[in-house]
């Protein structure tokens, strides 16, 4: 079974622009959860979708945001980019939700200048 | 504020030798527990989940959950060179907030 897919895995943007991260989960998997790795912050929650349905959001600002499409595939968006948004954005699945194991997808590392 | 508490190491250990990890939990509710192996550079690798109270034993690795005290540990038995990386300790409530609170990890060091 193929794992869990991420797209772009690398990515160079300036400040003041906006990105789209994509993510594939695990077929048969319905709830895909994203987060935000930093040195100096650890792994974040940042939110979860299942059914295409938002159903928990973490600590972040309204310019992050997302959305899940029928087939399970989400896609999240950062609009007008910080330098603090630099960091390596981790897409996990799992059949229902968190509260079982997620598996993660290798993440997109977003630079910006 | 839920949080989950690791020592961020760097904890070495010598080829062969049992590898200890530790983690508390705030929360009391909380009802998941993992461990997952992240190497640099890299995403996050699953390596146990336990669920209740007791040892949980796959191949190397024993996952021991105390739910009173609230601690989780992992075990790596005949620890490898290739085991160096840190380690996360997660943890979720299973009672609405449907998200992992991560641990700042253990960077563990096995010297050959």
């Amino acid at each position: 079974k193929a794992g869990v897919t991420q797209t772009p895995r690398y990515l160079i943007k300036t400040r003041g622009q906006q990105v789209t991260l994509s993510c594939s989960p695990i077929s048969g998997h319905r709830s895909v959860s994203w987060y935000q790795q930093t040195p100096g912050q650890g792994l974040q929650f940042l939110f979860e979708y299942f059914s295409e349905t938002q159903r928990n959001k973490g600590n972040f600002p309204g310019r992050f945001s997302g959305r899940q499409f029928s087939n399970s595939r989400s896609e999240m968006n950062v609009s007008t980019l910080e330098l603090g948004d630099s960091a390596l954005y981790l897409c996990a699945s799992s059949r229902t939700g968190p509260g079982e194991t997620q598996y993660f997808g290798p993440g997109t590392r977003l630079l910006v200048l | 504020q839920k949080e989950v508490e690791q020592n961020s190491g760097p904890l070495s250990v010598p080829e062969g030798a049992i590898a200890s990890l530790n983690c508390t939990y705030s929360d009391r509710v909380s009802q998941s527990f993992f461990w997952y192996r992240q190497y640099s550079g890299k995403s996050p690798e699953l390596i146990m989940s336990i669920y209740s109270n007791g040892d949980k034993e796959d191949g190397r690795f024993t996952a021991q959950l105390n739910k009173a005290s609230q601690y989780v540990s992992l075990l790596i038995r005949d620890s490898q060179p290739s085991d160096s990386a840190t380690y996360l300790c997660a943890v979720n409530e299973d009672t609405g907030r449907r998200a992992l609170t991560f641990g700042s990890g253990t960077r563990l060091q096995v010297q050959p």
